[in-house]
Order: C-alpha cells, then sequence, then structure tokens
C-alpha cells in the first residue's frame, strides 16, 4: 500500500530534550516537506527536499533540522525543543514539483 | 515574503446549497494552485488542483477557477452535502522548488 508514515504519532517532552520524528514514503517520491499545522494559521512548511542531499527551508525553519540521506526518509529533528514547538506536525511527499503531495497521519507534539 | 490570503474563515451552508472558497496569492511565479480537504482529526487530502495554464477545471461537484491577472483562485462546491463538512486549505506553489504556501483554511460546515 502506497503511503507516508511518521512516528512516534503522538509525544510529550520537555523544554531542552532532544528529539526526532521520523518520516518514511514506499512511493519512491523525490520530493518531500515538512509542515507544522497550529490553529488559526494554516499549514507551515517547515523544510523540504527535493532529493537526496538536497534540502532547503521553508517559511518557518528556527528550531528545527531536516537531513535527506536515502530517497525515502526524511526526519525532522529538534535540537532543544521549546514550548513554542507544541504543535501538529506533518510530513509530505510528491513524485514531482509541483503536484499533489501525500501527507502523512501527523505527530502530535507538546512541549512542556 | 509570500502569503496566501483565504476567505472566509468558517462558512456554514444549508445542505444543497453552493459554497465558494476565495484565495488570493502574493507571489506571481506560483504556477500551481491545489485545494486540500482535512476531515477532522485526518489528514489533508487533495481534492482539486489547477495549473497557471488553465482558467477553470471541473470535477463533479467540485470546481476551480483561476484569475492570474488579479493573483486570485477559487473553490467551488456545488449540492452540498454532510460529509462536505472540513476543513479547506487552498495553497500556492511554483517551479525551481517545492516551497509551498498555504492559506490559513476554512471551516465549512453542511447543515443538514
Amino acid at each position: 500500500e502506497a503511503q507516508v508514515t511518521q512516528n512516534p504519532r503522538y509525544l510529550i517532552t520537555v523544554t531542552g530534550k532532544k528529539l526526532t520524528v521520523t518520516c518514511s514514503q514506499n512511493m519512491n517520491h523525490e520530493y518531500m516537506s515538512w509542515y507544522r499545522q497550529d490553529p488559526g494559521l494554516g499549514l507551515r512548511q517547515i523544510y523540504y527536499s527535493m532529493n537526496v542531499e538536497v534540502t532547503d527551508k521553508g517559511d518557518v525553519p528556527e528550531g528545527y533540522k531536516v537531513s535527506r540521506k536515502e530517497k525515502r526518509n526524511f526526519p525532522l529533528i529538534l535540537e532543544s525543543p521549546s514550548p513554542n514547538q507544541t504543535s501538529l506536525y506533518f510530513c509530505a511527499s510528491s513524485v514531482a514539483e509541483p503536484y499533489e503531495q501525500y501527507f502523512g497521519p501527523g505527530t502530535r507534539l507538546t512541549v512542556t | 515574503g509570500e502569503n496566501v490570503e483565504q476567505h472566509p474563515s468558517t462558512l456554514s451552508v444549508q445542505e444543497g446549497d453552493s459554497a465558494v472558497i476565495k484565495c488570493t496569492y502574493s507571489d506571481s511565479a506560483s504556477n500551481y494552485f491545489p485545494w486540500y480537504k482535512q476531515e477532522l482529526g485526518k489528514r489533508p487530502q487533495l481534492i482539486i488542483d489547477i495549473r497557471s495554464n488553465v482558467g477553470e477545471k471541473k470535477d463533479q461537484r467540485i470546481a476551480v477557477t483561476l484569475n492570474k491577472t488579479a493573483k486570485h483562485f477559487s473553490l467551488h462546491i456545488t449540492e452540498t452535502q454532510p460529509e462536505d463538512s472540513a476543513v479547506y486549505f487552498c495553497a500556492a506553489s511554483g517551479t525551481g522548488g517545492f516551497k509551498t504556501i498555504f492559506g490559513a483554511g476554512t471551516r465549512l460546515f453542511v447543515k443538514a
């Protein structure tokens, strides 16, 4: 089954404790992206990747890191999480640009 | 920076009526305009998209129109049904990358 998966789905952590949210797709898509969704603000792009080892900043990259060492995986890293990073995070992938994005199920992160 | 404005933020219609959601974008290089539907607790899913070389596209009860001169595009849903109730997001993206800007979303309520 073609899909985008994210782990974990829910995470509660404390300020400053490094965490990684994984994203994987099995559709051989070139493009992958991370978004955060906050009430009233829609989806805001954090980082995107156009291919292995090629990444670029979206609108809200501060406090986040990404890597794309393999085509199928695009982890999101929060080196020192803060409460303002409490949000719902979505990973997405696309066969090419610009085309339909397929979203993962979301990761709800709470930073206390 | 680039942005996409979406209106209204909330829309309530009677079953069978039409619903219209409007978006305005700022980046004249944008050439792909998708619409995503997000049901409660679910991931966003594409419902229709349009490219800059097309003025209108229709898929059953859903249509999208694009006015590149005015940098304006709209989603039209006819004969609305209760299952159309969801949050709808417009977005704009362009060539040369995968940067995507989403609108803030419209919560549509269809009353039976």
